[in-house]
């Protein structure tokens, strides 16, 4: 059973459109976390999420996290074909809280 | 070199096969991870080494052996593996406080193909 379930598994859109992926869970996590990871490269972080509720922005993209800390979604804004990748959002479980379980990504493609 | 390096980035081998990959961080983390990516599927925890200490084995089979000599270096043994291993192998690490984790830094990946 996957801990954490990500939607869409693709999407295509075309340069300037808005998108939002979304990550679910039954369980609840004391932080959530957004990577994206390019062909031939390990994740890169982009953003933590801690406090239920809460709004972080980067550039062009939203992060929220749910007020249960049980979900959240990323919103990008005028897709570029830069942010062509795969989004992996983690969750924090585990007693010291540093190991991760990762749902199993959007892939994402932004044609110019 | 900063960041997380690992060695080497793609690796075939056979069956009856023994090679290890490496990973190396520069960053000043005491935790470090090794995960199992493949088509389809999730990425998936292997192993975890907090403070050299391995912490975490998730249900791994004997074919992988973890070794972490230093809090800057992490192996993985490679052994009789089957078809279904080949997948890419990311390494990371994290500082752990305790409680919050703060990110992990993954570094490029093994591509591991086994005929």
């Amino acid at each position: 059973t996957q801990l954490l379930e990500q939607s869409p598994q693709f999407l295509s859109i075309q340069e300037g459109e808005n998108l939002t992926v979304y990550c679910n869970s039954s369980s609840v996590f004391s932080s959530l976390q957004w990577y994206r990871q390019e062909p031939g490269e390990g994740p890169v972080l982009l953003v933590t999420v801690v406090t239920g509720g809460e709004v972080k922005k980067l550039k062009r993209l939203t992060f929220q996290f749910g007020d249960a800390r049980k979900d959240s979604s990323l919103h990008i804004t005028a897709a570029q074909p830069g942010d062509t990748g795969l989004y992996l959002c983690a969750g924090a479980v585990g007693n010291a809280g540093n190991m991760l379980t990762f749902g199993g990504g959007t892939r994402l493609m932004v044609k110019p | 070199e900063t960041g997380v390096t690992q060695t080497p980035r793609h690796l075939v081998m056979g069956m009856t096969n023994k090679k290890s990959l490496k990973c190396e961080q520069h960053l000043g983390h005491n935790a470090m991870y090794w995960y199992k990516q493949s088509a389809k599927k999730p990425l998936e925890l292997m192993f975890v080494y907090n403070f050299k200490e391995q912490t975490e084995n998730n249900s791994v089979p004997s074919r992988f052996s973890p070794e972490c000599p230093n809090s800057s270096h992490l192996f993985l043994h490679l052994h009789t593996l089957q078809p279904e291993d080949s997948a890419l192998y990311l390494c990371a690490s994290s500082q752990v406080p305790g409680g919050l984790p703060r990110g992990y830094t993954f570094g490029s990946g093994t591509r591991l193909t086994v005929v």
